[in-house]
């Protein structure tokens, strides 16, 4: 089944502690993409791939980090989180075809306490 | 500058009827692609339906169907028959090019309730 999965699906933690949020697709695409999603600011794109190495800053990076090393995975990786990341994430990927359907993972609810 | 506009922040329709969500749009792009994302409970994001501007004719995917007036940059998605699983936010979006970067601009969403 063509899809992309995020994990952990949940997750509590501490303010400082660095986390990992993995995003894999089994589609072979090209572009992949990270997203936030918070009431009344809507989903907000952090960082995107092209392609394997290489990647770009979107709308709001900062506190994010992320890295390309496989074609099918591309993780997001948060050094010292704080409260304000508290968030839901997405991670989607795309053909990479200028118009192609970008198609999202379940999401990843973060608490930082 | 490119914007999406949803204006109904919400809408309840009774079961087995028709629906309507409206959405409107501006760019300065004369090809591009439009979707409707559904965000259900689970808070998952599932692509609904995709249009392509270029295309004359409305998509439609089994009981949900779009309305794509390109001059008037409107692009509403009607649902059919509705089900209580249509219970859901819905997004209009669509893909903002700047160089390797196709970033989806959402609208503010609509949250659409089915009663039994």
């Amino acid at each position: 089944e063509a899809q992309v999965t995020q994990n952990p699906r949940y997750l509590i933690t501490v303010t400082g502690k660095k986390l990992t949020v993995t995003c894999s697709q089994n589609m072979n695409h090209e572009y992949m993409s990270w997203y936030r999603q918070d009431p009344g600011l809507g989903l907000r794109q952090i960082y995107y791939s092209m392609n394997v190495e290489v990647t770009d800053k979107g709308d709001v990076p900062e506190g994010y980090k992320v890295s390309r090393k496989e074609k099918r995975n591309f993780p997001l990786i948060l050094e010292s989180p704080s409260p304000n990341q508290t968030s839901l994430y997405f991670c989607a990927s795309a053909s990479g075809l200028t118009w192609s359907t970008q198609y999202f993972g379940p999401g990843t609810r973060l608490t930082v306490l | 500058a490119q914007t999406v506009t949803q204006s109904q922040p919400e809408m309840s329709v009774q079961e087995a009827e028709t629906v309507t969500l409206s959405c409107t749009y501006d760019t300065s792009e004369s090809n591009y692609y439009l979707f409707w994302y559904k965000q259900p409970p689970s808070r998952q994001m599932i692509l609904v339906i995709r249009q392509e501007a270029y295309k004359q004719q409305n998509a439609t995917e089994n009981r949900f169907s779009v309305n794509f007036q390109k001059a008037a940059k409107s692009f509403s998605l009607k649902i059919s028959d509705s089900q209580l699983g249509d219970t859901a936010m819905y997004f209009c979006a669509f893909p903002l090019l700047t160089g390797a970067n196709s970033k989806l601009t959402f609208g503010k969403g609509i949250t659409l309730s089915v009663r039994p």
